[in-house]
């Protein structure tokens, strides 16, 4: 079976900090995501990454950094974390080939106060 | 703009009946088809996808068709259970192009089964 981990489940930060937000996954897969979840918006990508040391900006890439030095990690960096920043972050991976199915991680709820 | 639509923002179905998830999508490109299932506090999941060669692909409780000419799908799921409430995302995806590219996904259909 696929495993994607998060580092955290729920975690609360301040307006300003830097906030790092973990995901690794074991299946040796080329691709990896980062979306953020918010009622009424779906799943909005962030940046993904096709592989090691590559990325490419989604459709908000805003207020985030990512970072991919090692094929089975994927970490996105909140460089001054704001409250319109809290919202379900979800990170995903997939082979680069067919079939095309991500596989998601569990999700860090992440509040900014 | 959004090329994958989901106009329904929720649904409600009893339990034992039939659930019908729509989603219509924009760009002819688009020859590979997947929804996912989502609880609470938790990440999506994969259900069934289709491929645009096909109209249908059938997996349990799970069916998905596909009308290219209308460039809709829907998902059929029969009979429902309490256990089936969670949100609903469709994704698309043009294979040809498919090893960089991410799915580009609907903004979800809320599935509520009552007992």
């Amino acid at each position: 079976d696929v495993k994607v981990t998060q580092s955290s489940r729920y975690l609360v930060k301040r307006t300003g900090e830097k906030v790092f937000l973990e995901c690794v996954q074991d299946m040796d897969h080329e691709n990896m995501f980062w979306y953020r979840q918010d009622p009424g918006l779906g799943l909005r990508l962030i940046y993904f990454s096709y592989d090691v040391k590559m990325k490419e900006k989604g459709d908000i890439p805003e207020g985030y950094s990512v970072s991919r030095e090692k094929k089975e990690r994927f970490s996105l960096i909140l460089e001054s974390a704001s409250t319109n920043q809290t919202s379900m972050y979800l990170c995903a991976s997939r082979r680069a080939m067919s079939p095309l199915e991500q596989y998601f991680g569990p999700g860090t709820r992440l509040t900014v106060t | 703009d959004q090329q994958v639509k989901q106009n329904s923002p929720s649904l409600s179905v009893q339990e034992g009946r039939i659930s019908i998830l729509n989603c219509d999508y924009t760009n002819s490109m688009f020859d590979y088809f997947l929804w996912y299932k989502k609880y609470p506090a938790e990440g999506p999941t994969f259900l069934i996808s289709i491929s645009s060669i096909k109209d249908k692909n059938e997996d349990g409780r799970f069916t998905v068709f596909l009308n290219k000419s209308a460039k809709h799908l829907s998902l059929h799921i029969v009979p429902s259970q309490p256990g089936d409430s969670a949100v609903y995302f469709c994704a698309a995806s043009d294979i040809r192009n498919s090893g960089n590219t991410p799915l580009v996904f609907g903004k979800g259909t809320r599935l509520s089964v009552i007992a």
